[in-house]
């Protein structure tokens, strides 16, 4: 089984300003890497996975997370935020391998850029 | 490539009624999952499909059951409403080897919201 911890349940910063959101795993398989976006009243759009190969991993609107194995953490950062980057952030895993393609999902943080 | 789509986008269904939930899978994909967000919630897994059968479920109760058509397409229905079923509920698609082995990418709809009264 596979459990995801946000360590943080909202994260407000201020425009322009470098913003990390937690994120750790558990789970006694390897697994994939997912961040999710979801702004208020949508469904949820893809930032960015890790599946293997390097570390750092880019997403869209100019996000990136690194994944630590030994950590077991896939923290999601962006040097400079955007009013319009205030949403709800999930972090998921999905174990490697068989069949099994169960998304677990973090409880979300709630990022706000504040003006 | 056309995306997830999602029908209908809002439900009211009164306490003890069923609903019928609709998928129409992206473009290319085989697989199809469902997850209930209850408010301030994240997803939670209901049950996933691949070759129109069952193939992994979450702890949801009987009276939560799917179905996935020949087009990749799919329904999740649900008997027997409760208040807390309350939620908004996801579709999401991805695709998978013939083997089974996984593609790692999955697109989600937009969801239902369903509001029981």
């Amino acid at each position: 089984a596979q459990s995801v911890t946000q360590l943080d349940s909202q994260v407000p910063v201020f425009e322009e300003a470098p913003v990390e959101l937690r994120c750790n795993y558990s789970s006694s398989v390897s697994v994939y890497l997912f961040w999710y976006v979801q702004y208020p009243n949508q469904g949820l759009q893809l930032l960015l996975k890790y599946l293997s190969g390097s570390t750092l991993v880019k997403g869209i609107n100019g996000f990136e997370a690194e994944f630590n194995k030994s950590q077991t953490s896939f923290h999601l950062r962006k040097p400079s935020v955007h009013i319009s980057d205030t949403a709800e952030y999930f972090c998921a895993v999905n174990p490697r391998g068989g069949s099994n393609y169960k998304l677990t999902f973090g409880k979300g943080t709630l990022l706000t850029v504040n003006p | 490539e056309t995306g997830v789509t999602q029908s209908p986008t809002h439900l009211i269904k009164t306490r003890g009624q069923q609903v019928t939930l609709r998928c129409s899978s992206q473009s290319g994909h085989n697989t199809v999952s469902w997850y209930q967000q209850a408010l301030g919630q994240g997803p939670q897994f209901i049950f996933q499909y691949y070759r129109e059968e069952e193939n992994g479920r979450g702890n949801f109760p009987p009276r939560f059951s799917g179905l996935q058509f020949p087009n990749y397409s799919s329904e999740l229905n649900v008997n027997a409403l409760e208040l807390d079923d309350s939620a908004l509920y996801l579709c999401a698609s991805s695709f998978a080897y013939s083997g089974g082995a996984k593609s790692g990418g999955y697109t989600f709809g937009s969801g239902t919201r369903l509001t029981v009264v």
